[in-house]
């Protein structure tokens, strides 16, 4: 059973930098999509981007501008970074497994990141 | 504003059935598979549904999905109050290049 675990600070003050990692354990990060998505308190879900394990990504048109993400194959990691943070960007950050590129099966447990000063 | 449309919520009777409706376009579900999730409360999201009507294994078959031109539909039947959850419907925007989702329908076993 695959299983991802995010990690970083819970706490990011604004105009700073929110970097988060993904670690994937039971299962090779290679070739598969890994996706970041996020969730404001009460509020649906909102999918970041991806990153194929060669590299390869896909963002967000709303978020592209300040998204960037990355894979360590040697680790079995991806993370992203988002720049520029407001208070807007509070929010419960999950990595997940897509599979051929078409749904996602496995998640994380999530990391709530809360943006203030 | 989602790109795909769910209803904020449904209820039903436990023990019947109730139908959630996910509606998109031509660029997302018209042309690609749609996945349904379920979240309960503090949880992370979990695979329900994916290719439109297929299960994952462990998902009992009171789960099914169905689709229609633009439009996607997640049944449940014989509803249990363990069934009280969030669900999202989400697919793949070709004109967007990206991942979508609907908004959530918080569904109520009365």
């Amino acid at each position: 059973q695959v299983q991802l675990q995010e990690s970083g600070p819970g706490l990011v003050k604004p105009s700073e930098t929110l970097s988060l990692m993904c670690t994937v354990s039971s299962g090779s990060i290679k070739n598969y999509y890994w996706s970041w998505i996020r969730q404001t308190a009460g509020k649906g879900l909102e999918w970041i981007g991806r990153i194929y394990s060669s590299g390869d990504t896909n963002y967000n048109p709303s978020l592209k501008s300040r998204v960037t993400m990355s894979v360590d194959t040697s680790k079995n990691q991806f993370s992203v970074k988002l720049t520029s943070v407001t208070a807007a960007d509070t929010a419960v950050y999950y990595c997940a497994r897509e599979d051929n590129g078409l749904f996602l099966d496995y998640w994380g447990q999530g990391i709530l990141v809360t943006v203030s000063s | 504003q989602s790109v795909l449309t769910q209803p904020p919520s449904v209820s039903a009777a436990s023990g019947q059935k109730v139908t959630i409706s996910c509606s998109g376009s031509s660029s997302n579900i018209g042309s690609n598979y749609v996945s349904w999730y379920r979240q309960l409360p503090g949880t992370a999201p979990k695979l329900l549904i994916y290719e439109n009507n297929k299960r994952p294994s462990g998902v009992p078959d009171r789960f099914s999905g169905s689709g229609s031109d633009t439009s996607a539909t997640l049944d449940i039947t014989g509803l249990q109050t363990g069934d009280e959850a969030d669900y999202y419907c989400g697919t793949w925007d070709s004109s967007l290049t990206a991942r979508v989702f609907g908004g959530g329908t918080k569904l109520t076993v009365l």
